[in-house]
């Protein structure tokens, strides 16, 4: 059973596009929600990351956008770079549970 | 500040043999985890260590793989025998304080390829 639900699996978008990746949960419980970005053999690393009590958080040119009535969050990438060509992955967790669970993944693109 | 490190980075073997994995967290970090990442998806968790003892090996498959983290610093990861859909990157993580939703921070992974 997925846990975190991560669409599209691909995304392509010219260099200034404004990428967004969607995900969605079901556990209530969860109230930590962290976006990793993967680049080809290398590990995950954590880009930016938002709890429940907010909307949405941006750093830089990333930005969260978080609807707990829907139990949905997305991550927006303004201004996008081929440099920002990479997999990146949702998560879900629950403050002082053990496991981050990961959504499946999403590559994405950034054409020159 | 030294990343999480881990070796061997590429590993080929027959199913049926035996394999380990070693990690060296970064330094300070009491929680260690181990995921399993299949082409395709996101990591999945197998087993996680608070210092030298084992918060959360739900996901571990027992009869197959093992791990340990004997002094709470680095660990070892170890499958035998390996079976064909073990192929698959191991990464390897730590964190300051798994309880209050700390960063984890990866190594770059052995990648398995099981024959």
């Amino acid at each position: 059973q997925q846990q975190v639900k991560q669409s599209p699996q691909s995304l392509i978008v010219q260099k200034g596009g404004i990428p967004i990746i969607n995900c969605a949960y079901e556990n209530t419980a969860f109230d930590y929600f962290p976006w990793y970005q993967q680049f080809p053999g290398k590990g995950p690393a954590l880009l930016i990351a938002i709890r429940p009590d907010v909307s949405e958080k941006k750093e830089g040119r990333f930005t969260i956008s978080f609807n707990k009535s829907a139990k949905q969050f997305s991550l927006h990438i303004m201004d996008s770079q081929p440099g920002d060509s990479a997999t990146y992955f949702c998560a879900a967790s629950e403050t002082g549970a053990n496991n981050l669970f990961f959504g499946t993944g999403t590559r994405l693109t950034v054409i020159p | 500040e030294a990343g999480v490190a881990q070796s061997p980075r590429y590993k080929i073997i027959e199913k049926r043999q035996s394999v380990a994995f070693w990690c060296n967290p970064i330094s300070g970090h009491a929680t260690l985890y181990w995921y399993q990442q299949i082409l395709g998806q996101g990591p999945k968790l197998l087993i996680q260590f608070q210092n030298n003892g084992v918060v959360d090996d739900s996901q571990l498959p027992k009869d197959r793989f093992s791990a340990e983290r004997l002094k709470g610093v680095d660990s070892t990861l170890k499958i035998q025998p390996a079976k064909l859909e073990d192929s698959a990157v191991y990464l390897c993580a730590s964190s300051l304080d798994w309880s209050q939703n700390s960063p984890l921070h990866f190594g770059n992974g052995t990648r398995l390829t099981v024959t």
